[in-house]
């Protein structure tokens, strides 16, 4: 089964420049999720996919990141303009369907992260 | 989210076995632990989860107090490998068990294995 793939791996781009990330989740995954971490803070939630509707997007920093997904298959992030504070590794994650029946029949399914795409923002 | 707190660093000698400890005070009755790993400059990957009881699987066991305010992941036998920062994680879900799936990563425990 292939991973979670992400390109491009590193991107430097100016400031005030725009980049689109790309995401391949595992095949079946209808779950998708993005995270970032900047330069010495931790991993952050940006934001989580069901198929192609936005479950939760409280993570966005704010109105120059736009994701969108498609189909329900692949997603792309995309910052406009880009600014110096958002360079970082961002990283993309998928999981299958993730149903409960209360807490005894709960089904989780543990996130596949991809390797990240490094931003550089000059 | 229930905060977690963690060692900032441990140590292990190869072979023998790493338990990682966390703190988890706040913790809710419907919040699971999951602890994720990040080896240097690759995605965090899954390691474990449980909500009560103790778990093991091929990677490694996960103990959790009855009280269910800390747990400890075990890994069996430490490898050069196994040098990461390791994040334990609660992981909320609704009144009705389905998971929200965001994950709350605060600055983990950075194991290095040594020789």
């Amino acid at each position: 089964e292939a991973g979670v793939t992400q390109f491009p791996s590193h991107s430097v781009i100016e400031k005030g420049q725009t980049v689109t990330l790309r995401c391949d989740p595992i095949s079946g995954h209808d779950n998708l999720y993005w995270y970032r971490r900047v330069m010495g803070k931790e991993i952050k939630f940006l934001l989580h996919f069901v198929k192609e509707s936005k479950q939760d997007e409280s993570g966005m920093p704010n109105n120059r990141f736009l994701a969108e997904r498609t189909g329900g298959t692949y997603s792309t992030l995309k910052v406009q303009p880009a600014e110096l504070e958002d360079s970082g590794v961002y990283f993309c994650a998928s999981s299958r369907r993730t149903t409960g029946v209360g807490l005894a029949g709960d089904i989780r399914d543990e996130q596949y992260f991809g390797p990240g795409t490094r931003l550089t923002v000059t | 989210d229930a905060k977690t707190t963690q060692p900032p660093s441990m140590d292990c000698a190869e072979g023998r076995a790493a338990n990682l400890p966390c703190n988890h005070s706040t913790i809710s009755g419907n919040e699971y632990v999951y602890w994720y790993r990040q080896i240097h400059s690759q995605g965090p990957q899954y390691i474990i989860h449980g909500l009560k009881n103790n778990e093991t699987n091929e990677m490694a066991s996960l103990i959790i107090t009855e009280d269910r305010k800390s747990s400890t992941l075990i890994l069996p036998h430490a490898t050069l490998r196994d040098t990461a920062v390791y994040y334990c994680i609660a992981e909320p879900s609704n009144a009705g068990g389905t998971s929200y799936g965001k994950l709350t990563f605060g600055q983990g425990t950075i194991l290095t294995v040594h020789p």
